[in-house]
């Protein structure tokens, strides 16, 4: 079946400007994650629902980053005023269930703000 | 807080040799470790994951060991392989609802 999706790919913006990034999780994972990861670096936890439930947002950098799951399906992660240190990859993770299930990873985005 | 420490960040072996990996975590609550590999400009995946109920699980040439007193989980590869090149994170579960990942290994086989 079809992946963990994200949408766009790729997105350079200027410093200033919203950002809006898309993910479309495994049908039928209850679990979904968002993480930021810096060039070289590991992934960093941002924010994990369970269903439309925001069950954890300590990693949130500032309050410019903002996520929703309305539906307990497609996420965005919506950064405003970007910065240029927000540059990064932004990768989503779905699991069927929890933190302890393996976790399937999208493509992730390369946000670039100049 | 709580946190990861994995080691080496970097390692090089010949293949055929064997490579591991190691973390140490400071949460005691963690109960789920698992490893994820990741290739250059690809996402991470998992590759094993162990529950602190079990003390090692191995998986073809992959294997995975926990002490759950010292608070350590290794990575151990053996017969290692071009393909086996890429970064390789640990990961650990504190809490009901954070997941915490090692700042990673890049591991270079040498033909």
């Amino acid at each position: 079946g079809a992946g963990v999706s994200q949408s766009p790919r790729y997105k350079v913006a200027k410093r200033g400007q919203d950002v809006a990034l898309r993910c479309d999780p495994i049908s039928g994972h209850v679990s979904l994650f968002w993480y930021q990861q810096a060039l070289g670096q590991g992934p960093e936890f941002l924010t994990y629902f369970q269903n439309e439930a925001q069950l954890d947002k300590s990693g949130l950098p500032s309050d410019r980053f903002f996520a929703e799951r309305p539906e307990g399906s497609v996420s965005t992660l919506k950064i405003q005023r970007t910065q240029q240190e927000d540059s990064a990859v932004y990768l989503c993770a779905s699991s069927l269930e929890g933190l302890d299930n393996e976790q399937f990873f999208g493509p992730g985005t390369r946000l670039t703000v100049l | 807080g709580e946190n990861v420490e994995q080691h080496p960040s970097t390692l090089s072996v010949q293949e055929g040799d064997s490579a591991v990996i190691k973390c140490t975590y400071s949460d005691s609550a963690s109960n789920y470790f698992p490893w994820y590999k990741q290739e250059l400009g690809k996402r991470p995946q998992l590759i094993i994951d162990i529950r602190s109920n079990v003390g090692e699980k191995k998986d073809q040439r992959i294997a995975v060991t926990l002490n759950k007193t010292a608070k350590h989980f290794s990575l151990h590869i053996t017969e290692t392989q071009p393909e086996d090149s890429a970064v390789y994170f640990c990961v650990s579960s504190p809490g009901a609802s954070k997941i915490i990942f090692g700042s990673g290994t890049r591991l270079s086989i040498r033909p």
